[in-house]
């Protein structure tokens, strides 16, 4: 069973626009999320984190929104770049980052046209 | 540079015959982890590691072992490849102080025949 979904294989915008991309969880023990950005070739990024304290994380282009009444959050990129073409995943775990036991989504290719 | 190194970075085996791959990270981070990557299924966690010597299953641990004997290093061990742990491996390393920012390996790609 699927604990983290991503349920968009893949996602393609125009660049100068709004990259969403979504992701939803299972488990209410979830307690802290993460984004990982990857390119072909490579091993995933950090990119993003959001504790569930929070409803909101800004870092420059990229926010991260969560609502947990609804087991939901989602990665905005605004305004989204070529240079963002990438797979994109989301996280999540009961402890702090990357402590213990991190469960990924499938992820999302993400392509941003010039 | 700080980085985190794996090898062999690409490996073509047989079923049954042990191997073990290596990952060290030069920061001297506390926590390290092996993942998998295949097609369809994203990301996934084999074995974690908190410290020397700390190590527990993540979400996909069977057919694998690990061990913590010094902080740098964290290898995979395969007593007995199949068939089904063909797959792409990443090693990934992050401190106590920065929990979020876990550093990858470049990528392990194994076949087993």
């Amino acid at each position: 069973d699927q604990q983290v979904k991503q349920n968009s294989p893949s996602l393609s915008v125009q660049e100068g626009r709004i990259s969403i991309l979504n992701c939803d969880y299972t488990n209410s023990m979830f307690d802290y999320f993460l984004w990982y950005k990857k390119y072909p070739a490579e091993g995933p990024t950090f990119l993003i984190s959001i504790s569930s304290i929070k409803d909101k994380n800004e870092d420059g282009r990229f926010t991260v929104f969560l609502n947990k009444s609804a087991k939901h959050l989602s990665l905005h990129i605004v305004p989204s770049q070529p240079g963002d073409s990438a797979v994109y995943f989301c996280a999540a775990s009961a402890l702090r980052g990357s402590q213990g036991n991190l469960i990924f989504g499938k992820g999302t290719k993400l392509s941003v046209k010039p | 540079e700080a980085q985190v190194t794996q090898n062999p970075r690409y490996l073509i085996t047989v079923t049954g015959k042990k191997l073990t791959v290596t990952c060290s990270q030069n920061m001297n981070h506390e926590y390290m982890s092996w993942y998998r990557q295949d097609p369809g299924l994203g990301l996934r966690q084999i074995y974690y590691s908190m410290n020397v010597e700390v190590t527990d299953k993540g979400d996909v641990p069977e057919g694998y072992k690990v061990s913590r004997k010094e902080k740098r290093n964290f290898p995979l061990i395969l007593e007995s490849p199949s068939p089904n742990q063909t797959s792409l491996y990443f090693c990934a390393s992050s401190s106590r102080e920065d929990t979020d920012t876990q550093y990858f390996g470049p990528g392990t790609r194994l076949t087993v025949l």
